[in-house]
This record gives structure tokens, C-alpha cells and sequence, in this order.
């Protein structure tokens, strides 16, 4: 059964880095094809795709927020990270992680997402 | 950037047929991957490669495309289908590599 889930701080203050973990269960970042994602949703707007991470560890970023944001793996334990730095009230939203494969294009299991607020 | 056009609202009643367009730049050359979003809950996918769906969602669920636009179509309504419908794509060579669209938020009469 697979299964994510994110954790991570509902408040962040303007500026700082805001670090967000998904544990995962029932397959694995080391099989071939298997990516896992970061998406997120401002409070009553649609999906954006933040990140990915793939099982060769390459990375992908969405290009406007590339220079804020770190997406890395801890195979050993089954996690992924998300750092993004200088954070922004705009970056409020529901942040989640997602799987896919390298050769599907879609998201077949979510987490069920974490409500980061950024304010003061 | 990729770009892909939802209507922000469809309304049906219960027992006839939604459909839900996603519009996008020649959408039809590429694969439209479809998902369900109830309040407070996470994205689900109901349709994936145009007009597949995963195990455990109804066949009323279906999808469609065309050169320049793609369908979702729920036939036979009922209550538990209100929700946001996300159409989305993967381009590996656009930016952002995965699209989602604007998002249609689908009321049951």
C-alpha cells in the first residue's frame, strides 16, 4: 500500500526558510521510473508544480522559484525534502508531495497535504 | 508557459451528464491526465492518458480529446461527484515540466 505524508511548520515567518518532509511507504526511490513531487495550492487557487526528484537523484524545478528551492532524498529512511528559502506571505498554501513515474506523466498517490501560513 | 483552460464552473443535476473542457495549445498531441478535489482533501486521480481510469473509479468517470481541447464526462451525477476537477499535462521540454490547469469546480443541482 502506498502511502506519503508531509510534516513540517504551519507558521513561517517572511524571510525564512521554510523545510518541508515527506515520508513515503510502499515502493521505493531507488527503482527505476519512480519520482516523487512537490505541488502546491495557495487557499482557493489551483495546483502548481513546485519540484521534482527522480530515483537517479536528478532534480527539476519549476524555473521561477528555482533559486528558492532545494528538493533532496533520503533513500535510507524513505523521506524527501523541500527547503525554500526567503519565504514570502505569497508562498502560503497547501504543500503537497506526490509520486509519479518517468514514463507516466501523472500523479496516482498524494499526500494529504500540509497548510504552510507564512506571517508575521 | 504551457498554458491549459478550464471553465470555473459547470453545474448538473443529478442523474444527467457533466462535462468539463480543459483547452490547451495542440493538447491533442499529448497525454491529459484528469483529477478530483473535494474540500480539504487531496487531489485524486480519476482519468489518466486521456480516457484510462485507475482501478476503483466508476465508469462514469470518462475522458476525451481533440486537437485542441479535452473532456471530462461524468455521466449519471450524484451529489458525491461535487468538487474541483484539475486537468493536467507533463512536457518534459516546457516550463513548467507538469501543467495543471485552472481548475473547475463542479456543482451538483
Amino acid at each position: 500500500q502506498v502511502t506519503l505524508r508531509e510534516s513540517g511548520p504551519a507558521l513561517v515567518r517572511p524571510t525564512q526558510t521554510l523545510t518541508l518532509t515527506c515520508t513515503f511507504s510502499g515502493f521505493s526511490l531507488r527503482s527505476s521510473g519512480m519520482c516523487v513531487s512537490w505541488i502546491r495550492q495557495p487557499p482557493g487557487k489551483a495546483l502548481e508544480w513546485l519540484a521534482l526528484i527522480d530515483w537517479d537523484e536528478d532534480t527539476y524545478y519549476r524555473t521561477s522559484l528555482k533559486t528558492r528551492l532545494t528538493i533532496s532524498k533520503d533513500t535510507s529512511k524513505n523521506q524527501l525534502l523541500l527547503t525554500m528559502t526567503n519565504v514570502d506571505p505569497e508562498d502560503t498554501g497547501t504543500y503537497y508531495c506526490a509520486r509519479t513515474t518517468s514514463s507516466t506523466g501523472f500523479y496516482d498517490f498524494w499526500g494529504q497535504g500540509i497548510l504552510v501560513t507564512v506571517s508575521s | 508557459s504551457y498554458v491549459l483552460t478550464q471553465p470555473p464552473s459547470v453545474s448538473v443535476a443529478p442523474g444527467q451528464t457533466a462535462s468539463i473542457t480543459c483547452g490547451g495549445d495542440d493538447i491533442g498531441s499529448t497525454s491529459v491526465h484528469w483529477y478530483q478535489q473535494k474540500p480539504g482533501q487531496a487531489p485524486v486521480l480519476v482519468v489518466y492518458k486521456d480516457s484510462d481510469r485507475p482501478s476503483g473509479i466508476p465508469e462514469r468517470f470518462s475522458g476525451s480529446d481533440s486537437e485542441n481541447m479535452a473532456t471530462l464526462t461524468i455521466s449519471g451525477v450524484e451529489a458525491g461527484d461535487e468538487a474541483d476537477y484539475y486537468c493536467q499535462v507533463w512536457d518534459y521540454s516546457s516550463d513548467p515540466r507538469y501543467v495543471f490547469g485552472s481548475g473547475t469546480k463542479l456543482t451538483v443541482l
